[in-house]
């Protein structure tokens, strides 16, 4: 079993729609990253958590510490928001990164 | 400006022959990670480093050597020993505890 698990593995909507992926982990945490990687290959950091909720414009993380999950959210998807979305987990005992496999998104106009 | 650079963004290699992969980053983080990509799949740690002259091995070290002499550079060459060396390569840095960033990521292709 992985320790961490990203659903789905590819998700395609409307453009509109209210967007869901999912992380759980199975590992203590000090915090959980999610990213996105563009066709092109580049990566951006979009949120480190370690507790509660952030929103950065449509985006909005949330992280459950006591059931080890979070999700990553998008409202009012576009079709620039198509790209992989990818979960991370720094270990608090090592503080190394454990990577999730990643989720394919594609927005349709 | 601050950030993350990796030279150069494409590559081509004769088999048999070494290359080396540059990564540099003006954020004074402390730890700095090469990452290999094959396509459609996800990242795969190939060495990190958290402070000067030390380094850890990843899970797919094999075929590849780094160095950290200097905070800011983590260069990785790619020897003529890594079997299937054809990938995309990303270089990241952070506090030992912080945010990620990513370098542009340098294409591999060995002919």
């Amino acid at each position: 079993k992985n320790e961490v698990e990203q659903s789905p593995q590819n998700l395609t909507a409307q453009e509109g729609e209210f967007i869901t992926i999912n992380c759980s982990y199975s590992v203590g945490i000090s915090a959980l990253h999610w990213l996105q990687q563009h066709p092109g290959g580049g990566i951006v950091s979009l949120f480190m958590l370690s507790s509660g909720k952030k929103k950065h414009g449509r985006l909005i993380a949330t992280i459950n510490i006591q059931e080890k999950h979070s999700s990553l959210h998008i409202t009012a998807s576009h079709p620039r928001d198509s790209a992989v979305y990818i979960c991370a987990v720094r270990m608090d005992s090592n503080y190394q990164l454990i990577w999730g496999a990643g989720t394919k998104l594609i927005i349709k106009p | 400006d601050g950030g993350i650079t990796q030279s150069p963004k494409y590559l081509f290699r004769k088999e048999g022959q070494n290359v080396t992969l540059s990564c540099e980053q003006n954020l004074n983080h402390d730890a700095m990670y090469w990452y290999r990509q094959d396509p459609g799949q996800g990242l795969r740690l190939i060495y990190y480093s958290q402070i000067v002259n030390d380094f850890q091995k990843g899970d797919i070290a094999e075929g590849y050597s780094v160095s950290r002499e200097k905070k800011e550079s983590f260069p990785l060459t790619v020897t003529s020993a890594q079997k299937n060396p054809t990938a995309f390569y990303l270089c990241a840095s952070s506090y030992i505890t912080g945010e990620l960033f990513f370098g542009e990521g340098s294409r591999l292709t060995v002919l």
